[in-house]
């Protein structure tokens, strides 16, 4: 079936490096959207990427949208503490109307 | 505006029960989904509703699952009888285009466990 994967599956970080995780789709999304999720929390969408090739910032995280449209990468420069949680892709791909599949997650841990 | 808002926040009971979980979309979000998360399984699509309209249940489990949407600002997902391996946490998410152009406001989720 339609899967989204994402790598790596858990990371722990030192204040002050960099993060990355990426996002694989087996068949293309319509859009690419991100969400966080705080331990104990809830999903929050963070941003939705639509062009082949796009890329946004938010402050320290760049977002990329890959060019066939199948995978996705977010980047955070110079973690800090507030960074930790669970980091999900999402998309719908073009045959699945208006439902997101949600990839596996990325849990970020960062020491202080 | 006060959000997705999700009752129970917690919700134990026993094998056998039925469980009602609730939600209130954000007013103005035509589009509302229900998701279940665990570990092994992360975050899956259980069923969408457009306009109160069930669109998609293919993600529902088996028998047991319903879910209703008498209204545009209600929606519960029901599960009769419960068993212990329907224990997760439960969102409830409202979008207003849905997902091929819009993200989606979570709430803050019902965390059932079956005993």
């Amino acid at each position: 079936g339609q899967q989204v994967m994402q790598i790596p599956q858990y990371q722990h970080v030192q204040e002050g490096e960099d993060f990355t995780t990426y996002c694989n789709s087996s068949t293309t999304l319509s859009n690419i959207q991100w969400y966080k999720q705080r331990p104990g929390g809830h999903p929050v969408f963070l941003i939705q990427l639509v062009k082949s090739g796009e890329v946004k910032k938010q402050k320290r995280l760049t977002f990329q949208f890959g060019e066939a449209k199948k995978n996705s990468s977010l980047h955070i420069t110079a973690t800090q503490t507030t960074d930790v949680g669970t980091y999900f892709c999402a998309g719908p791909y073009e045959s699945s109307g208006d439902k997101l599949t949600f990839g596996t997650g990325t849990r970020l841990a960062v020491r202080p | 505006d006060a959000g997705v808002i999700q009752s129970p926040r917690h919700e134990v009971t026993e094998m056998g029960q039925e469980v009602t979980l609730r939600c209130k979309p954000i007013s103005g979000h035509d589009y509302l989904f229900w998701y279940r998360q665990t570990m092994m399984r992360g975050l899956e699509l259980l069923i969408y509703f457009n306009n109160n309209v069930p669109i998609d249940d293919s993600g529902m489990p088996e028998d047991r699952f319903s879910a209703k949407m008498p209204n545009a600002s209600f929606s519960t997902l029901k599960i009769q009888p419960s068993e212990p391996r329907d224990s997760a946490v439960y969102f409830c998410a409202s979008s207003s285009m849905g997902g091929r152009t819009a993200g989606y406001t979570f709430g803050s989720g019902t965390r059932l466990t079956v005993v």
